[in-house]
C-alpha cells in the first residue's frame, strides 16, 4: 500500500461545482501539505498543516479551502471551481525533523470545464 | 526573496552518457537545496539534499550535485545514463526564512530524455 494515498486520482467536473480532494497517510507524519503542479510553473504550496490544530496558507491559497480531519487525513476544497484551477494537485507529508516534503502522493488530475 | 532557475527545460542524452542539469539558485540566508524527481503519473521522489555539511552531496540512484556558493549553483550529475532515468527533475530551495513554514521554492523542471 502507498504511503500517501490520494483520492481521486482522475476528475473531470464543471465550473461552479464544489470539489473535495482526500488525502491519506500511513506515515505517522504530523506535516502534511498540498501543492499544485502546473506545466512550465513547478509546484505551487496551496496550504500546509504542522498537526491537526494547525493550518496555514500557502503561496495560492485563494479558492482553497482544507481540513485536517486527523493526523492521517488532510482534504482540500474547492468550494466554486473554476477552469483554471484546473491542474494536477499533490499532497505530501514530513516528520517534525525534516523542513521540506518527505513523502509524496502520486497526485490528482483535475479539469474543470 | 528566494528563487530558483533550471537553466534547461529539456536535456537529451544518450544512454550511458553523463548527465548534467543545472541550476542557480538565490538565497537571502543559507539555503537548503534539494533535487526531486518525478515519473509520469507519479508524485515526487526525493534524490538528494543539501543542508550546509559536505558540499558535494550523493543521492540516490547514482545521483550527485555539488554545492558552490561562489557561483549559486546546484548542479544535478550522474555519470551514466540509464533509460529509466528518463523522469522530470526539480531543483527546489528552502532557506532559514522559511524553514519553519515548509514553504518550498521549485524550479521550473527539466525534462530528462534518455535515447538508446
Amino acid at each position: 500500500d502507498a504511503d500517501v494515498t490520494q483520492t481521486p486520482r482522475n476528475r473531470i467536473t464543471k465550473t461552479g461545482k464544489r470539489i473535495m480532494l482526500e488525502c491519506s497517510q500511513t506515515k505517522g507524519h504530523d506535516r502534511m501539505y498540498w501543492y499544485r503542479q502546473d506545466p512550465g510553473l513547478g509546484l505551487q504550496l496551496i496550504y500546509y498543516s504542522f498537526d491537526v490544530k494547525d493550518i496555514n496558507k500557502g503561496e495560492i491559497s485563494d479558492g482553497y479551502s482544507v481540513s485536517r480531519q486527523a493526523q492521517a487525513k488532510f482534504s482540500l476544497s474547492l468550494e466554486s471551481a473554476i477552469p483554471n484551477q484546473t491542474a494536477l494537485y499533490f499532497c505530501a507529508t514530513s516528520d517534525r525533523a525534516s523542513n521540506q516534503p518527505q513523502h509524496f502522493g502520486d497526485g490528482t488530475r483535475l479539469s474543470i470545464l | 526573496a528566494q528563487s530558483v532557475t533550471q537553466l534547461d527545460s529539456h536535456v537529451s542524452v544518450s544512454e550511458g552518457t553523463p548527465v548534467l542539469l543545472r541550476c542557480n539558485y538565490s538565497s537571502s540566508y543559507s539555503p537548503s537545496l534539494f533535487w526531486y524527481v518525478q515519473h509520469p503519473n507519479k508524485g515526487l521522489q526525493l534524490l538528494l539534499k543539501y543542508t550546509s555539511a559536505a558540499t558535494l552531496v550523493k543521492g540516490i540512484n547514482g545521483f550527485e550535485a555539488e554545492f558552490k556558493k561562489s557561483e549559486t549553483s546546484f548542479h544535478l550529475t550522474k555519470p551514466s545514463a540509464h533509460m529509466s532515468d528518463a523522469a522530470e527533475y526539480f531543483c527546489v530551495v528552502s532557506d532559514l526564512s522559511s524553514s519553519n513554514t515548509g514553504k518550498l521554492i521549485f524550479g521550473q523542471g527539466t525534462t530528462l530524455q534518455v535515447k538508446p
